[in-house]
């Protein structure tokens, strides 16, 4: 079956530094990836999509030069994190999706900036 | 704006006790997708539903996708305190792409 591998499972890191993290689909081509970011209690809201080789598209309210996204392969979708902020502390979750595949989501990113 | 509206945003039963989760959607769904996660960690797929009036079951829990495929249900009989969790509903909404939304989320806890 589909496997997306993202890591770190968690980090954390000082304010006003940078954090990536990876989202990889191991055993399929992935055009297109999802990152989602959730808050204690709340569901997940997507934050942006990434189709391969083109720019990504954020859902509105995100900042696109605090969240970089990079899809650079059919296989690996980047999401950093830059300045990060204490208010940037969350949990992040990639997924990827392929021709022939539906949804699949990564373990998840815990993300906590002090 | 969010598409999918999930009730009730927590609930808490005791062991032993039925309950069910709803999903529901302004839009038509082209496929329905149930996951169980706990904040901070992966989401576990549960079921997905595609036909309106399609109806799926594994172990305790029951899905059902009604026949307008804009409503669907999560249904768990003799809950467990391992049901415990959050359970999120996630769709496609629309036919031929990737737009993937998540619903509110349901928080449930089972008491011993």
């Amino acid at each position: 079956g589909a496997v997306v591998s993202q890591h770190p499972s968690w980090v954390i890191c000082k304010s006003g530094t940078s954090v990536k993290i990876e989202c990889r689909s191991l055993d399929f081509q992935a055009t297109t990836m999802f990152w989602y970011r959730q808050f204690p209690k709340q569901s997940l809201m997507l934050m942006a999509t990434s189709n391969e080789g083109s720019k990504a598209t954020y859902e509105q309210g995100v900042e696109k030069d605090k969240f970089l996204i990079n899809h650079a392969s059919l296989t690996l979708s980047t999401l950093t994190v830059t300045s990060a902020h204490p208010e940037d502390s969350s949990f992040y979750i990639c997924s990827a999706a392929g021709f022939h595949y539906g949804y699949t989501f990564g373990s998840g990113t815990r993300l906590t900036v002090v | 704006s969010q598409e999918l509206e999930q009730s009730p945003q927590s609930l808490i039963v005791q062991e032993g006790k039925n309950l069910t989760i709803n999903c529901t959607s302004s839009k038509t769904l082209y496929g329905l997708y149930w996951y169980k996660q706990k904040y901070g960690e992966g989401l576990i797929f549960l079921m997905m539903l595609q036909k309106g009036g399609e109806e799926k079951s594994h172990e305790k829990i029951t899905a059902k996708l009604d026949e307008k495929k804009q409503q669907s249900s999560l249904h768990i009989t003799a809950s467990q305190p391992s049901h415990a969790g959050i359970y999120l509903c996630g769709a496609d909404t629309e036919s031929g792409t990737y737009k993937y939304i998540f619903g509110t989320g349901t928080r449930l806890k089972v008491l011993a």
